[in-house]
């Protein structure tokens, strides 16, 4: 199956942990990308990655560090969480060239 | 930067009646244009993608049209069902795919309700 998968699902914790995201594409893509998608639906980008390349790094704050081992996996820790973390965040990928993207199903996460 | 406005943010339709959206934007360079649907816990489902030489597409039941003069896009789902039932986004980019500042912005959602 091609497309773009995310792990955890879900995830719980406290303020002041350290979380990690998992995000991987089987579509062949190079560039890909995170967002945060608050309680209001609202999504706003984060990070994008070219070829394990950063290429955006919008402005967040420094507790998120996104890293890339290849141009199929796309990771997200976050260190020492706050509150205002509690979001989905979703992984998105696309080819270089071509325009569209394609997203993951999202990692909710809760801080408590 | 670019700005895109959407609305509504809440539709309520009954079964079989059409459901409008619209975006309007504010870059006139914006060359590319697209419309997801997100379902409960899901992530976005691309539905429709148009150019900006393209004026109107449909695709099984969605229609979207592009006003470039008034920087405007819609979709409209035509005999809508309760499955439509989602909340569904516009969203924008430039034509320099090829660059670090290509990147998508993203109306802040329509959550429409399908009733049967």
């Amino acid at each position: 199956e091609t497309a773009v998968f995310q792990t955890p699902n879900y995830h719980v914790t406290q303020v002041g942990n350290e979380v990690s995201f998992n995000c991987k594409q089987t579509l062949g893509h190079d560039t890909m990308y995170w967002y945060k998608q608050d309680s209001k639906k609202l999504l706003k980008i984060m990070f994008s990655y070219n070829n394990k390349q950063l290429i955006v790094n919008e402005t967040v704050p420094r507790r998120f560090s996104p890293q890339s081992s290849d141009k199929a996996h796309l990771n997200l820790r976050i260190k020492s969480v706050e509150p205002e973390d509690s979001a989905v965040y979703l992984c998105a990928s696309r080819d270089w060239g071509s325009y569209e993207q394609y997203f993951g199903p999202g990692t909710r996460l809760t801080v408590l | 930067g670019e700005q895109v406005e959407q609305r509504p943010p809440h539709l309520s339709v009954r079964e079989g009646d059409s459901a409008f959206i619209i975006c309007t934007y504010t870059d006139s360079a914006t060359a590319y244009f697209y419309w997801y649907k997100q379902e409960p816990g899901a992530g976005l489902q691309l539905l429709m993608s148009v150019f900006s030489n393209v004026d109107r597409k449909e695709e099984q039941g969605l229609t979207v049209l592009l006003n470039k003069k008034d920087k405007r896009l819609s979709l409209n789902l035509t005999a809508a069902h309760p499955g439509d039932s989602a909340v569904y986004f516009c969203a924008v980019s430039p034509l320099a795919v090829n660059t670090g500042n290509y990147k998508y912005v993203f109306g802040a959602g329509t959550r429409l309700k399908v009733i049967a």
